[in-house]
């Protein structure tokens, strides 16, 4: 079974500054996929960024981007430019590729200061 | 807009009182899930159904049981609810298990146990 770890259980940002969340994972596969969701309080999950095992470029969607790196089985992300609607709880997940299973980190959740 | 739909967004039932969770989805997707999600922590994949095909995960309680009668909805059934299961229930929908089919959630229904 894969197993996806996110360290930090927060992370706090000044507005208009940059928050590095980090998430390592655990596979025996060469194929996968990852992903970044954002839970809002008592809001939707939605998804932030995906990125496919098999692609070397980084992901980039406006001010969120990741850094992966495979041999590491590390997946970060970074979100530029903070904003106060950045606040929220920040799940990784990995995908097999295999099956249809999205497994969670514990997320971090990320305060955004005014 | 196409989405995914639960109801209802509470529910509160008696200990041992069966309960009933229901999703709807627009999205025309072939796969569904039911995650769990007890406070600030990551969410618990119950089961998921490709088309008809139904994936109970290991460690999912017997008292959960799920139903998927048609493409468009799927039924989240707590037979006998205890005190540790009250939690969001989050329903999940996607177009297959590729990387161009994430997962599309539901506002969760939160289910409170008396």
């Amino acid at each position: 079974a894969q197993t996806v770890t996110q360290s930090q259980p927060e992370m706090s940002v000044q507005e208009a500054e940059t928050v590095t969340l980090s998430c390592t994972y655990d596979t025996s596969e060469s194929d996968y996929y990852l992903f970044w969701y954002k839970q809002p309080p008592s809001r939707q999950m939605i998804l932030v960024i995906r990125q496919e095992a098999y692609k070397q470029q980084n992901a980039t969607e406006n001010r969120f981007s990741v850094n992966f790196q495979k041999a590491a089985k590390s997946f970060s992300l970074k979100i530029s430019d903070s904003q106060l609607g950045d606040a929220a709880m920040y799940f990784c997940a990995y995908r097999s590729a295999v099956d249809y299973k999205l497994s969670f980190g514990a997320g971090t959740t990320v305060t955004v200061r005014a | 807009d196409a989405m995914v739909i639960q109801n209802p967004r509470y529910q509160v039932t008696q200990f041992g009182k069966p309960v009933t969770l229901s999703c709807s989805q627009t999205l025309n997707h072939n796969v569904m899930y039911w995650y769990q999600q007890k406070s600030s922590q990551a969410p618990k994949l119950l089961f998921h159904y490709y088309d008809k095909d139904f994936n109970n995960e290991a460690d999912t309680p017997d008292n959960f049981q799920s139903r998927r009668p048609n493409t468009s909805f799927c039924f989240l059934d707590i037979r006998s609810p205890g005190l540790g299961d009250a939690a969001m229930y989050l329903c999940a929908t996607s177009r297959d298990g590729g990387n161009n089919s994430p997962l599309h959630f539901g506002n969760g229904t939160r289910l409170t146990v008396t």
